[in-house]
């Protein structure tokens, strides 16, 4: 069975501070890795998508990297704001649609 | 990016009630959607995944006959909690799939169970 696992659970820093996210997966048959944010009570906000063939993504001052050898996705955050206070869902894709989520990082970002 | 839309965005309501949760794709046809489950503190599982015009296809672990889905159309699928109890309380998220793997997802709906 498949597992997303995030670390850390949770992070706290000061404002300004690049920091980077992990995620390790089991299933090495990758169909794409996603990264979204999560509000509190909200719904999900796509981030970055990195499909089987492609090692990074970036968009603005996000970063994602994929390493289909180890397992592993990293998010970087450059320079990070009080906004981008929110949880960060990393998710596998094993086939063309099922997604499965690691269980977060909870980020707060302090002005 | 393509919009879902998520209705009612939190409900309460008595054990033992039905309760219906509408997700609709407002600017692309999803012909297949998603439907997640949320506990506090906790990732997103999925329930089941439901195509336009079929039956859906549930997880391992989740009732059928309790969680009712219906993909009547490219833009509306619903999930219908029924006779809903305490453990049922959650959030609830639906995606729909645009291009193959590009997911867009819905607001969530916060149910609470008396």
């Amino acid at each position: 069975k498949q597992e997303v696992t995030q670390i850390p659970a949770a992070l706290s820093v000061p404002e300004g501070e690049n920091l980077v996210l992990n995620c390790s997966f089991t299933d090495s048959a990758i169909y794409n890795l996603q990264w979204f944010r999560q509000d509190p009570g909200k719904g999900l906000t796509s981030l970055l998508l990195i499909q089987s063939s492609q090692r990074e993504q970036t968009s603005g001052r996000l970063n994602a990297s994929l390493d289909k050898s180890s397992g592993r996705s990293t998010l970087y955050i450059a320079a990070s704001q009080p906004g981008d206070s929110a949880t960060y869902l990393c998710a596998h894709s094993g086939s063309a649609r099922q997604l499965t989520f690691g269980s977060g990082t909870q980020l707060t970002v302090l002005p | 990016g393509a919009v879902v839309s998520q209705h009612p965005s939190r409900v309460i309501c008595k054990s033992g009630t039905s309760v219906k949760i509408e997700c609709r794709s407002l600017d692309f046809q999803a012909t297949t959607m998603f439907w997640y489950r949320q506990f506090p503190k906790q990732s997103l599982m999925l329930m089941a995944t439901s195509n336009e015009g079929s039956k859906a296809t549930y997880e391992q672990g989740v009732e059928k006959d309790k969680f009712l889905i219906n993909h009547a159309s490219l833009t509306l699928s619903t999930l219908t909690v029924t006779s809903a109890h305490p453990e049922d309380s959650s959030f609830y998220i639906c995606s729909g799939e645009g291009a193959p793997g590009e997911l867009f997802f819905g607001e969530g709906s916060r149910l609470t169970v008396l």
